[in-house]
């Protein structure tokens, strides 16, 4: 089992539709937890952190549950520019300043006009 | 503000020979990490560095190595290539380890 996993894809959908991505991870000694975005042979871009209390940026929600151990992003409103592989990263620190951080193979979306 | 930068772009290599990757993170940023990733598959992780020591090394084989200098910079070498090196090479910086991290643009390594 990966340490981290995410909804395989692909999600295609109209533009102004609402999706989810979910990501499970199975280290629960984890302690912060990103959304990154990366276009095709590109770079991946931080779309934004999540926090236990949930944050939102925009059409952008993210929300974490350690105690279920999974992580959502909700995309509001899709728009033709959200297309892009969606990246799940769980950061585990082992002490002070030593740690690793592990990426899920990401979900894929396709807005359609 | 500079971001990450990475150096060469792209490298066409044989297999047997060896490679040097270079990065240099963003200014005021002290951790630096390598990945690898190819086609597919979300990144890898190689190494974590923070004030030029290894924090942190994923599940690579000893031709992995690599080192950060005290201007921040890092290095990430590959002896002996094989075919299956092939893929994108990624360095990420951070003020520190956990923050969020910031990538650049990569050096897309072929081995033939």
């Amino acid at each position: 089992r990966k340490e981290v996993e995410q909804d395989p894809g692909p999600f295609n959908v109209p533009e102004g539709a609402t999706v989810a991505f979910n990501c499970t991870y199975s280290n629960s000694a984890s302690q912060s937890f990103f959304w990154y975005r990366q276009d095709c042979r590109k770079e991946p871009k931080l779309l934004m952190s999540v926090y236990s209390s949930g944050n939102e940026d925009g059409r952008f929600t993210a929300q974490l549950n350690r105690a279920s151990q999974y992580i959502s992003l909700l995309i509001r409103d899709s728009k033709l520019s959200d297309s892009a592989t969606y990246l799940c990263v769980v950061n585990t620190v082992y002490n002070t300043n030593a740690g690793k951080s592990t990426f899920g193979d990401g979900t894929t979306l396709t807005v359609k006009p | 503000d500079a971001g990450v930068t990475q150096s060469p772009t792209h490298l066409i290599k044989t297999r047997g020979q060896h490679v040097t990757l270079r990065c240099s993170p963003i200014s005021g940023h002290k951790s630096v990490s390598w990945y690898q990733q190819v086609l597919g598959q979300g990144p890898q992780f190689i190494f974590q560095y923070y004030e030029k020591e290894e924090r942190g090394r994923g599940n690579f084989p000893d031709r992995f190595s690599a080192r950060q200098f005290p201007n921040y910079s890092s290095e990430l070498n590959v002896n002996a290539l094989l075919l299956g090196d092939s893929a994108l090479y990624l360095c990420a910086s951070s003020f520190k380890t956990s923050y969020e991290q910031y990538f650049g643009p990569g050096t897309r390594l072929t081995v033939t």
